[in-house]
């Protein structure tokens, strides 16, 4: 089957820890995309990658890190330095193309104490 | 700067009623226009999407929703909802500016709650 898997479901760190979150997709897309989802704040755009070995600073870059190293996988760290980690983050693919619909993964639920 | 607005953050209807979600955007450009739902704990799906063509776009579920350029929104309805339509709806329209294509700018949401 093809889609994008996210891991893990759920994620528990203390203040100041890095953590990184894994995004991997079958689906041969040649974008990538990390979302944070806040109650009542909608989706909102952290980083995206159109193509390999490049990607771009979204609405809410800092505190955040990406690398894209390799087509079907695009990990997002989250740095000490981001000042509320606590929140839902979604991946997403799609082809590089306007209007083609974004593919999204089930979501990392991060807590951070 | 672009911006897309839903009008109702929540929405309770009682099941087999019609519902209506709405959705208004900003853009100086043509863009694509998007709806998702998504469920409690889980990713979104995409209900529909409009490109070009008819303004009457129909998706899965039941769902479907008007593009009306003059008043810049996208509506989205369903003549019968189900308490398994019970979740939050996204709007979402196209970046409109070069390098950025696929790119999606979502609106807040909207809950709707469908009672029995």
């Amino acid at each position: 089957d093809g889609g994008i898997t996210q891991s893990p479901k759920y994620l528990f760190r203390k203040e100041g820890q890095n953590v990184t979150l894994s995004c991997e997709q079958n689906l041969n897309h040649d974008a990538m995309y990390w979302y944070r989802q806040d109650p009542g704040q909608g989706l909102r755009l952290i980083y995206y990658s159109q193509i390999v070995n490049d990607f771009q600073k979204g609405d809410i870059a800092e505190g955040y890190s990406v690398s894209r190293e390799k087509k079907e996988s695009f990990p997002l760290t989250v740095t000490s330095a981001q000042k509320n980690p606590t929140a839902f983050y979604l991946c997403a693919s799609s082809w590089q193309k306007g209007g083609n619909e974004q593919y999204f993964g089930p979501g990392t639920r991060l807590t951070v104490t | 700067a672009q911006s897309v607005t839903q009008l109702d953050s929540q929405v309770p209807v009682f099941e087999e009623a019609p519902v209506e979600l709405r959705c208004n955007y900003s853009s100086s450009v043509s863009v694509y226009l998007f709806w998702y739902v998504q469920y409690p704990n889980q990713g979104l799906q995409l209900l529909l999407k409009y490109l070009s063509g008819s303004t009457l776009v129909k998706g899965i579920n039941g769902f479907e929703a008007e593009f009306n350029k003059s008043q810049t929104s996208f509506h989205l309805r369903k003549p019968s909802v189900h308490i398994s339509d019970t979740a939050e709806y996204f709007c979402a329209v196209s970046r409109d500016y070069g390098g950025s294509q696929g790119n999606l700018i979502f609106g807040k949401g909207t809950k709707l709650s469908v009672k029995p």
